[in-house]
């Protein structure tokens, strides 16, 4: 691995069905981060995690939890998927998250819900 | 509240110059990042800005002023594979991004 990876890379889901996106970084940074793109719109922070073992909800985490119980993994988990769901999803990480460090992006996840 | 202003789309034509301006209004500040982003693909770093000035870096520059709220991302020499949205994100006192919707800048021969 080299970088920042998500798995899968698209997906058509039923609504009330649960499902999880993973996201794998290999740079040891501390700080991760799941946002949401659609179209018109800014990217929208949906939760981060400053370093293992921490979460924060960000701008719109309704509908999503996180876990973090190692540096590496960020999975991010839609309990019971709807329709307003469906987007582009992009994980995102850096070296710390109190300091003007860049996010590097993985390669999304686009989630129909249907 | 927290608002990123900057223009939906623009054109320029291939080895021209644009600028894309971008207005932000955060709870506090800690600083401006542009990020490209073509078509189907994840956001890359372009620049990130702490200080007012000009930050040049190859074909693209980045300015900033903090008292205006206001930064502009400089493309020279345009290319077509500078074809991408551009991103305009600013960090706030948590030091989380706000983001732009991004302008669409399509480059013409």
């Amino acid at each position: 691995i080299a970088g920042i990876t998500q798995a899968p890379t698209s997906q058509i889901l039923a609504a009330g069905r649960r499902m999880t996106l993973r996201c794998t970084q290999d740079m040891r940074h501390n700080a991760m981060y799941w946002y949401r793109q659609d179209l018109g719109l800014g990217l929208r922070l949906i939760h981060y995690s400053n370093t293992a073992g921490t979460t924060g909800k960000g701008e719109v985490p309704d509908g999503y939890s996180v876990s973090r119980a190692n540096t590496d993994d960020f999975p991010l988990t839609l309990a019971s998927a709807v329709p307003s769901q469906t987007s582009v999803y992009f994980c995102a990480s850096s070296d710390s998250a109190d300091s003007g460090n860049e996010q590097f992006f993985g390669p999304g996840t686009r989630l129909t819900v249907l | 509240g927290q608002n990123i202003d900057q223009p939906t789309e623009m054109t320029a034509t291939e080895g021209a110059i644009v600028q894309i301006n971008c207005t932000y209004q955060t709870s506090g500040f800690n600083g401006l990042f542009w990020y490209q982003q073509h078509a189907g693909e994840a956001p890359t770093f372009l620049s990130y800005n702490v200080l007012d000035g000009l930050e040049e870096k190859g074909r693209f520059s980045s300015f900033l002023s903090r008292s205006k709220g206001y930064s502009y991302l400089l493309l020279k020499e345009l290319q077509m594979k500078d074809s991408a949205s551009y991103l305009c994100a600013a960090l706030d006192s948590n030091y989380q991004l706000i983001w732009g919707a991004g302008t669409k800048l399509i480059i013409k021969p």
